[in-house]
């Protein structure tokens, strides 16, 4: 069955550092996009980034960067030069092959200090 | 482009009533999804349509769930006879298409407290 785990609940960040939320999955299937979502207190949920399984470079969005290990099921995100806004809920979730339904893990809330 | 939409943002209602949310996807996607996040917890799915075809729901969503997509539009999920268990955030989505590589956009959320 897939899953999805981050074994950080919570991460502090000095601001204009980077920092990294790990993130590693478990799936059988070939196929399988891995995405990081944000969450701020308001509650939306707000894509950031997008790594398939067949993608050989790391994806990366701005300040935003994944580094994807395949052998070791791990998708980190890394954030670069962090901001006080950067301060929420990150969620790393899994999708595979055809299926429609994303798989969530628990959260990383990161608090960015001043 | 609008993003997602859902109406209300809240709810405050009794155990035992019944409760209708509104989900209104961004225009020209074909796939809506729900989901549920409870406090300290990540999004669990409950169910998605592709138009109006209801393509899977989860072990999650009991007999008093129900959802609807009938023009393959908007989206409506009635909770009936509402536990306080129910009590949680549910998110809705939406994407073009499926495949491993569509990327699910998501609303604000309704926040609902049985009490």
């Amino acid at each position: 069955a897939q899953k999805i785990t981050q074994t950080q609940p919570g991460m502090f960040v000095q601001e204009k550092e980077a920092v990294t939320l790990d993130c590693t999955y478990d799936t059988s299937d070939q196929s399988y996009g891995l995405f990081w979502y944000k969450q701020p207190s308001s509650g939306e949920m707000i894509f950031l980034i997008y790594q398939g399984s067949y993608d050989e470079q790391n994806a990366t969005e701005g300040r935003y960067s994944l580094n994807f290990q395949k052998a070791r099921k791990s998708a980190n995100l890394v954030i670069s030069a962090s901001q006080l806004g950067d301060s929420a809920m990150y969620f790393c979730a899994m999708r595979e092959g055809q299926g429609g339904k994303l798989i969530f893990g628990q959260g990383t809330e990161l608090s960015v200090k001043p | 482009d609008t993003g997602v939409s859902q109406d209300p943002r809240h709810k405050i209602t009794k155990r035992g009533q019944n409760v209708t949310f509104r989900c209104d996807p961004i225009s020209e996607h074909n796939r809506l999804y729900w989901y549920r996040q409870t406090l300290g917890q990540g999004p669990e799915f409950l169910t998605y349509f592709q138009n109006e075809a209801q393509l899977e729901k989860s072990r999650l969503l009991s007999d008093r769930f129900s959802a609807e997509r009938p023009k393959g539009s908007f989206s409506t999920l009635e909770i009936q006879r509402t536990e306080q268990g129910d009590s949680a955030m549910y998110l809705c989505a939406s994407s073009r298409a499926g495949g491993f590589t569509d990327t699910q956009y998501f609303g604000p959320g309704t926040r609902l407290t049985v009490l």
